[in-house]
């Protein structure tokens, strides 16, 4: 079965760029999603299919995708955006989550 | 606006049968835009996905549960349901019911608050 590995966990300061990885082989070929999960609520989608933004989200989220590692850039950080961080993919009609990461912002 | 709603037991018995529903309101779920999905959530874990359905009943399960799931869709109730036999205490999580986009592969785009379900020997 497919796998995805993601860091525990990344720090960034207030105002700067922070940086999630989700890593699998040859996870390019396919499309990434991204979720935000902050304590005691439900997953938000807030990056599909590798780099598209759902109404709502704002511009500060992107996403990239090639060779084997898809990454979620959140620019200008803010307090608000502490939260878990999931990727996921579909393969061969599973759904597949990452481990999560723990974004702190300092 | 999709709005999604888990109802059932907080509370199962080891080796019982858990049984969950999930409501679909503000859309129909007979679309053929979504597959209807569930997934759970370990206290203090990651995020884990247990199966899902489409309108017409066509459905996958996570290769790991797959002999304790059945999913279901009541198209006249606008409603999907999960039950997982003989369950233990590691099956004790928040359960999440979700709508997945087909056109995006099937992106999560809209969850339920989730229901917490208690595995009690």
């Amino acid at each position: 079965s497919y796998e995805l590995t993601q860091p525990l966990s990344v720090s960034v300061a207030l105002g700067q760029t922070a940086r999630i990885t989700c890593g699998g082989n040859n996870i390019g070929s396919r499309n990434v999603h991204w979720y935000q999960q902050k304590p005691g609520q439900a997953p938000v989608l807030v990056i599909y299919r590798d780099s598209n933004r759902p109404s709502g989200i704002p511009e500060r989220f992107s996403g990239s995708n090639s060779g084997n590692t898809a990454t979620l850039t959140i620019s200008r950080a803010q307090g608000g955006d502490e939260a878990d961080y999931y990727c996921q993919v579909w393969d061969s009609a599973a759904r597949v989550f990452g481990g999560g990461t723990k974004l702190t912002v300092l | 606006q999709l709005q999604l709603q888990e109802s059932g037991p907080g509370l199962v018995k080891s080796s019982e049968t858990l049984s969950l529903t999930c409501t679909v309101s503000g859309g129909s779920i007979s679309s053929s835009s979504y597959y209807w999905g569930w997934i759970r959530q370990p206290p203090g874990k990651g995020l884990e996905w247990i199966g899902s359905i489409y309108y017409s009943g066509r459905n996958y399960s996570s290769p790991s549960l797959k002999s304790r799931v059945t999913v279901s869709v009541d198209t006249s109730k606008n409603q999907f349901s999960l039950r997982m036999n003989s369950v233990t205490a590691t099956d004790t999580a928040v359960y999440y019911c979700a709508s997945e986009h087909v056109v995006v592969d099937y992106a999560m785009d809209v969850w339920g608050p989730g229901t917490t379900v208690t595995v009690s020997s």
